[in-house]
């Protein structure tokens, strides 16, 4: 079964750094594009990052600087390592691969950070 | 930048059809996709390339584009299609989401 499973949530302080991971089964995930997404509580879905199977990346403007995409092949894992946070980054953060012309399928149950002092 | 537009909220009865659109897709690409979310839930596929279901769809879902902007119909509808649903497109390297909509049940 394809999967894709997220940890390393919690509660930051602002200015503070925390690593996400997104451990996948089922697929190798370093021959999929693969994309975070985050939700704001009670907001629509924001786009944060992709990493093509190559090694390029992108970022939105708003994590730019920021946030940091990566993965481990050999642990089948993506990571997105972000610093500096802002109360504004507090979201639920889901990791989605992507098939085809960049629809995600499937997406992680997601994983919950809060930044507040 | 590629905004795209939604309703915040949409309604039908049961067994009644509801058409939810999304304004601000490219007319030169068919990278439209939709996704299904129920409260405390992952988003879900339903719909990618604007017409086109995954399999373990129902084919009461269905898309559409003309123009600029998609549309997600919702046919017969269920107490299980009520939840929020995005839209989605890809531009410039960047991915893009609608403001997503409440589809209610009635």
């Amino acid at each position: 079964e394809v999967q894709l499973v997220e940890s390393g949530g919690g509660l930051v302080q602002p200015g503070g750094s925390l690593r996400l991971s997104c451990a996948a089964s089922g697929f190798t995930l370093s021959t999929y594009w693969m994309h975070w997404v985050r939700q704001a509580p009670g907001k629509g879905l924001l786009w944060v990052s992709r990493m093509s199977p190559a090694g390029s990346i992108i970022y939105a403007d708003s994590v730019k600087g920021r946030f940091t995409i990566s993965r481990d092949s050999a642990k089948n894992t993506l990571y997105l390592q972000m610093n500096s946070l802002r109360g504004e980054d507090t979201a639920i953060y889901y990791c989605a691969r992507a098939a085809g012309n960049n629809w995600f399928n499937p997406w992680g149950q997601g994983a919950l950070v809060t930044v507040s002092s | 930048q590629s905004a795209l537009t939604q309703p915040p909220s949409a309604s039908g009865s049961p067994g009644q059809s509801v058409t939810i659109s999304c304004t601000g897709t490219s007319s030169e690409n068919n990278y439209v996709s939709w996704y299904q979310q129920h409260p405390g839930k992952a988003p879900k596929i339903m719909i990618y390339e604007v017409s086109e279901r995954p399999s373990g769809v129902p084919d009461r879902i269905s898309g559409s584009k003309s123009g600029s902007t998609a549309s997600l119909t919702v046919s017969g509808l269920q107490a299980e299609d009520e939840a929020d649903y995005y839209c989605s497109t890809y531009a410039g390297g960047n991915t893009f989401f609608g403001g997503g909509t409440r589809l209610t049940v009635l």
